[in-house]
């Protein structure tokens, strides 16, 4: 069965530094990835996605990811946080055939100024 | 309207009320999602519809029912809820065959239940 997870629940970095969020995935076929970001009160938003070739992959607002099947990752990065990048972000797996994806639990994200 | 959108963003219902909630999406997919989202617990998928059929009903309570009736709107129905469903609702819709799936959210609704 196809299973997401992020092992941090909650990570806080100051406002420029780096950022990687991780996640973890399990199936046993190629997976199709996801990020998506939830501000508080609001809907998911797609940050990017990966379904084959080049396995770094660009999305919106400067993040990043990096699809690696050898350790079943496909961790979220940023170069330089912002303050508005205070959100929970939630990665997501999902495959050929299926009519859904599988979410992990998410990550909340805290920006120090 | 762009996306998947989302009517009411809040309700306030007593245990005895009936309402809906109403999503409409405008990007021409076929499949639409209710997922449930409560403090501290993970995403819940509700309902699954495929080209209006339902798919998918991972052990809901009666008191919540969906209707799909075309593509593009999904209602989900509420009578005799309790305060243990206060949550956000949200809508998602997808294509299918197409990006993996990938799914656009609406914004929610955040009941509450008294």
């Amino acid at each position: 069965a196809q299973s997401v997870t992020q092992p941090d629940i909650h990570i806080t970095v100051s406002e420029g530094a780096s950022l990687e969020l991780r996640c973890n995935y399990s199936y046993g076929a190629t997976p199709y990835l996801f990020w998506y970001v939830q501000s508080p009160g609001q809907g998911l938003q797609l940050l990017l996605k990966y379904f084959s070739g080049d396995t770094l992959v660009q999305g919106i607002k400067g993040f990043e990811a990096e699809f690696k099947r050898s350790q079943s990752s496909f961790n979220l990065r940023k170069p330089s946080v912002h303050w508005s990048d205070a959100a929970e972000y939630f990665c997501a797996v999902g495959a050929t055939g299926d009519d859904k994806i599988i979410f992990g639990k998410g990550t909340r994200l805290h920006i120090l100024p | 309207e762009t996306g998947v959108t989302q009517t009411p963003r809040h309700l306030v219902m007593g245990m005895t009320n009936k309402k809906s909630l109403k999503c409409e999406q405008h990007l021409g997919h076929n499949a639409m999602y209710w997922y449930k989202q409560s403090a501290k617990k993970p995403l819940e998928l509700m309902f699954v519809y495929n080209f209006k059929e339902q798919t998918e009903n991972n052990s809901v309570p009666s008191r919540f029912s969906p209707e799909c009736p075309n593509s593009s709107h999904l209602f989900l129905h509420l009578h005799t809820l309790q305060p243990e469903d206060s949550a956000l609702y949200l809508c998602a819709s997808s294509q299918e065959w197409v990006e993996g799936r990938t799914q656009y959210f609406g914004p929610g609704t955040r009941l509450l239940v008294l």
